[in-house]
């Protein structure tokens, strides 16, 4: 069974710029969840969607949004990058509502120049 | 709202010795509780988890913890330490509100001396 797959791995960007990052949980997974990972705020969490809809949002900016397809793929946006927006952005799928396993994909490494 | 706090953001063992890393979290209702780790340049892999039942929960690799209700704590041992165990550790506390909103303690990076 393939795990959580993010693309692309690696990227740099100037400020000002937007990105974006995707998401292929596992099969059958319908949650997906983002964090960003700082060395130092740590990890943080973004949001979750779940079928599609948001079901929790962290506390960041709204230039920071994402969205769900019906194949449960996720992509994060992020938009008037910043130099703090430099980061690893995780995902993590899980087969349940709530309280089940996360399962993280390798995370994209975004550099924000 | 909940917290998690991770004492120690260094721990350096030898190899053979006892791993122990701390962690202590708050939470208003009954928390579900996580240990993460992170190996360069990957996710995170979970090593273990509590959500109800036996307080003492056994993990991958030889990994274990201990719910402690009356010291909100979670802490995560190993009675030997391997080479193969140094890593970042995190963490992380959930409950039936948040869902799959988890909490991540600041992380413990673990170094096994040869």
């Amino acid at each position: 069974k393939a795990g959580v797959t993010q693309t692309p791995r690696y990227l740099i960007k100037t400020r000002g710029q937007q990105v974006t990052l995707s998401c292929s949980p596992i099969s059958g997974h319908r949650s997906v969840s983002w964090y960003q990972q700082t060395p130092g705020q740590g990890l943080q969490f973004l949001f979750e969607y779940f079928s599609e809809t948001q079901r929790n949002k962290g506390n960041f900016p709204g230039r920071f949004s994402g969205r769900q397809f019906s194949n449960s793929r996720s992509e994060m946006n992020v938009s008037t990058l910043e130099l703090g927006d430099s980061a690893l952005y995780l995902c993590a799928s899980s087969s349940s509502r709530g309280t089940g396993e996360l399962f993280f994909g390798e995370g994209s490494r975004l550099t924000v120049l | 709202a909940q917290s998690v706090t991770q004492l120690g953001s260094h721990v350096s063992v030898s190899e053979g010795a006892l791993v122990l890393l701390r962690c202590n979290y708050s939470s208003s209702v009954p928390p579900y509780l996580f240990w993460y780790v992170q190996y360069p340049n990957q996710g995170l892999q979970l090593l273990l988890k509590y959500t109800t039942g036996a307080t003492l929960v056994k993990g991958i690799n030889g990994f274990e913890a201990e719910f402690k209700k009356s010291e909100t704590s979670f802490h995560l041992t190993k009675p030997s330490a391997h080479m193969s165990d140094a890593a970042e550790y995190f963490c992380a506390v959930s409950d039936k509100r948040t869902g799959n909103q988890f909490y991540f303690g600041t992380g413990t990076s673990l170094t096994v001396i040869p």
